[in-house]
């Protein structure tokens, strides 16, 4: 699975949209671009996914580049309770050894403040 | 629709004894996948197993650790011989039968493993 770079740590004012971005430079044609979080303690979100159109749902929208070299996950209206750890992960397409599952890097921490 | 459910959701043990920690996929979903978090660590893949089948357990620790998903039952993560260092928060998650790459994961709230 291609490797994603993520910046470690981000702030946002409450209210405002949370624009967290990803580089994915060696994604393949067949691989997702997944985003999950993770509140403390709890067990990863699913949030989004994609593979080539951008996507919306009722929690975000995400944004990939026309060369699909990198991403945007949007939270339109960022809570308190949006701040987590949210991951980006490239998930391998078919004829690819990971077998599906989701290789976890460091993420982005994301505080949202009043 | 009830998610992923792992029990127990704290397990304290002993040096030494044993840990059984259950993972009961979504309804539909025979594909379960474990993952480890050390503290302030991230999250590390252990094993994938789809019914009565282990397909890559790349993850896992080649002594104390294995798993099981049967026919019948839930997942089953068991570690003998526990040590200091296997407390962690152990996570379970699970795809839909038909899986592929375009269906999500979906994860469990996880087990606390604290080893004394």
């Amino acid at each position: 699975d291609a490797k994603t770079t993520q910046p470690p740590s981000m702030d946002c004012a409450e209210g405002r949209a949370a624009n967290l971005p990803c580089n994915h430079s060696t994604i393949s044609g067949n691989e997702y671009v997944y985003w999950y979080r993770q509140i403390h303690s709890q067990g990863p979100q699913y949030i989004i996914h994609g593979l080539k159109n951008n996507e919306t749902n009722e929690m975000a929208s995400l944004i990939i580049t026309e060369d699909r070299k990198s991403s945007t996950l949007i939270l339109p209206h960022a809570t308190l309770r949006d701040t987590a750890v949210y991951y980006c992960i490239v998930r391998g397409g078919a004829g690819g050894t990971s077998y599906g599952k989701l290789t976890f890097g460091q993420g982005t921490i994301l505080t949202v403040h009043p | 629709n009830a998610g992923v459910m792992q029990n127990p959701r704290h397990l304290v043990r002993r040096r030494g004894q044993e840990a059984r920690l259950r993972c009961s996929p979504m309804k539909g979903h025979s594909h379960v996948y474990w993952y480890r978090q050390l503290p302030e660590e991230g999250l590390k893949f252990m094993v994938y197993l789809q019914k009565e089948n282990i397909i890559d357990e790349s993850g896992m620790p080649k002594e104390r650790f294995s798993a099981e998903f049967p026919k019948e039952g839930p997942s089953i993560l068991r570690i003998q011989q526990v040590v200091r260092g296997d407390s962690a928060a152990y996570f379970c998650a699970s795809s839909p039968t038909a899986s592929s790459y375009n269906s999500p994961l979906h994860f469990g709230n996880g087990t606390r493993l604290t080893v004394t």
